[in-house]
C-alpha cells in the first residue's frame, strides 16, 4: 500500500491563477516533506519542503501547507505560469532515515 | 558542469540479458540512489548507498544489484533481465544523511525489456 497518496492524475488551470496540488500520507514516522517537479526526458528537480515542526513554507511562488493532524500537505502556486506545466511528485522522508518515499505524481497544466 | 550523469538514455534489451546502468557524479555527495519510475506508481527505491563501500536494499530490490567501489560511481545491474523490469530508471545523490537539501536526480535510463 503506498504511504504517500497523490489522488488527482492531472490538473488543469488557467494562466495566472492559482493551482493546488495535494498530497495525503499514512506513516506517522514522516517527519519531512518534499515537492518535486519534472519535466519530460529530464529527472526531477527538487522543488520545495518543509519540516513536521512547522505549518507553511514558502518560497516565491510556492507555498507548501502540512496538516499533520490530517497527514496532508498541499503546493500551491500563484500565480501559475505555462512554464509550470509539469509532473509533480510529493516525496516524504523520516522512517528509513534520508530515503524517500514518493507519491504517484501529478500532471499539471497551466493553459494560456 | 556539476550533477549526475547517467547512461544509455535509453536501451531496447531482450529477456534474459544481462544490463548495466552507469550513474557517475561529481559531486562528491555521499549517498546515492536508484529509483524506477512507473505510470501510476511514481518513484520507488531500489537500492541506495549512505557511503562508498556500503548499500543498502529499497522497497523494489528484487532483480537488481548495486556497488559502490568509490563515491563518484552507482552502477545497476539486471542479471537477467524480465519484461515487468521495463521502466524509467533515475539515480540520484544527496550530500548527507539528511534530506533538506533534497536529491539531485540524473536525466534517466529509458528501458524496454522485449
Amino acid at each position: 500500500d503506498q504511504q504517500v497518496k497523490q489522488n488527482s492524475p492531472s490538473l488543469s488551470v488557467q494562466e495566472g491563477r492559482i493551482s493546488i496540488l495535494n498530497c495525503d500520507y499514512t506513516n506517522s514516522m514522516f517527519d519531512y516533506f518534499l515537492w518535486y517537479k519534472k519535466y519530460p526526458a529530464e529527472g526531477p528537480t527538487f522543488l520545495i519542503s518543509i519540516s513536521s515542526i512547522k505549518d507553511k513554507n514558502e518560497d516565491g511562488r510556492f507555498t507548501v501547507f502540512l496538516n499533520k493532524s490530517a497527514k496532508h500537505l498541499s503546493l500551491h502556486i500563484v500565480p501559475s505560469q505555462p512554464g509550470d506545466s509539469a509532473v509533480y511528485f510529493c516525496a516524504a522522508s523520516g522512517e528509513y532515515g534520508n530515503k524517500l518515499v514518493f507519491g504517484a505524481g501529478t500532471i499539471l497544466r497551466v493553459k494560456s | 558542469i556539476a550533477g549526475i550523469t547517467q547512461a544509455p538514455t535509453s536501451q531496447i534489451l531482450a529477456a534474459g540479458r544481462r544490463m548495466t546502468l552507469r550513474c557517475t557524479q561529481d559531486m562528491r555527495h555521499n549517498a546515492m540512489y536508484w529509483y524506477r519510475q512507473d505510470l501510476g506508481l511514481g518513484l520507488r527505491l531500489i537500492h541506495y548507498s549512505n557511503t562508498a563501500g556500503t548499500t543498502g536494499k529499497g522497497e523494489v530490490p528484487d532483480g537488481y544489484s548495486v556497488s559502490r567501489a568509490n563515491t563518484d560511481d552507482f552502477p545497476l545491474t539486471l542479471a537477467s533481465a524480465v519484461p515487468s523490469q521495463t521502466s524509467v530508471y533515475f539515480c540520484a545523490s544527496s550530500a548527507n544523511r539528511g534530506v533538506s537539501d533534497g536529491y539531485t536526480f540524473g536525466s534517466g535510463t529509458r528501458l524496454t525489456v522485449v
